[in-house]
């Protein structure tokens, strides 16, 4: 496809379980970000890929959060040990370059996670 | 502190008024881009457009203009002749070009819910 891409559109957990979240960004984009976008609110920065190396990973709440993008292609976040409070829409983003921070960000439609 | 503050949490016209969407930033560094982005029921934000810094002219696409503001830290958004299409939640953010890991994420606002009645 021509856009961004996510799976699942949504994913229903248990607190506590592990859960894979899948990002297929443009093809050719070297930049891949993460999202955390909760009701009301605007997208929160989690984590950017500029190749298959995270390039700032500041955002990640904590260590139960975890994203990798081994062939710099797709990319898949990792969260473990789930609890309530991240339920929350994850939004994937991609681009073509990132020089100068110039950079126009193509957005994926996201992927529900209801942790009960 | 936020780096970009939308005050407006929500804001509704009728069919045909115009609509100013509000955005205040706040950086440190003298090279940033500016972006808006709106994001429909469907939920998938739409790149709507990017200025730099150092480009300060006004921008009109059709229906939408831009009026950014260095001397206020401003970026707003108007939309002429609203249509009930526009009803979306529009989001403003930040990104600074300077300053080693922060290249490149964006700063978001908390966005500003606009429904258009017919």
């Amino acid at each position: 496809g021509a856009g961004v891409s996510q799976t699942p559109s949504n994913k229903v957990t248990e607190k506590g379980k592990y859960v894979e979240l899948r990002c297929d960004p443009i093809s050719g984009h070297t930049a891949l970000y993460w999202y955390r976008q909760s009701l009301g609110q605007g997208p929160e920065f989690l984590i950017y890929f500029q190749g298959t190396g995270a390039a700032d990973d500041s955002g990640l709440p904590n260590d139960r959060f975890f994203a990798v993008r081994p062939e710099g292609s797709v990319s898949t976040l990792k969260i473990q040990r789930t609890e309530r409070g991240d339920s929350a829409v994850y939004l994937c983003a991609s681009s073509a370059t990132l020089a100068g921070g110039n950079n126009e960000q193509f957005f994926g439609p996201g992927t529900r996670l209801t942790v009960l | 502190a936020q780096k970009v503050t939308q005050a407006q949490t929500e804001i509704s016209v009728v069919e045909k008024e115009d609509v100013t969407l509000d955005c205040v930033y706040e950086t440190r560094d003298t090279t940033y881009y500016l972006f808006w982005y709106k994001q429909p029921p469907s939920g998938e934000l739409v790149f709507l457009i990017r200025r730099n810094s150092f480009d300060e002219q006004n921008e009109i696409s059709g229906r939408y203009s831009w009026n950014f503001q260095k001397s206020t830290s401003s970026f707003n958004f108007t939309i002429t002749a609203s249509q009930v299409v526009d009803s979306a939640v529009y989001f403003c953010a930040l990104s600074e070009a300077l300053g080693g890991s922060t290249l490149g994420r964006l700063y978001f606002g908390r966005g500003t819910q606009l429904t258009v009645w017919p």
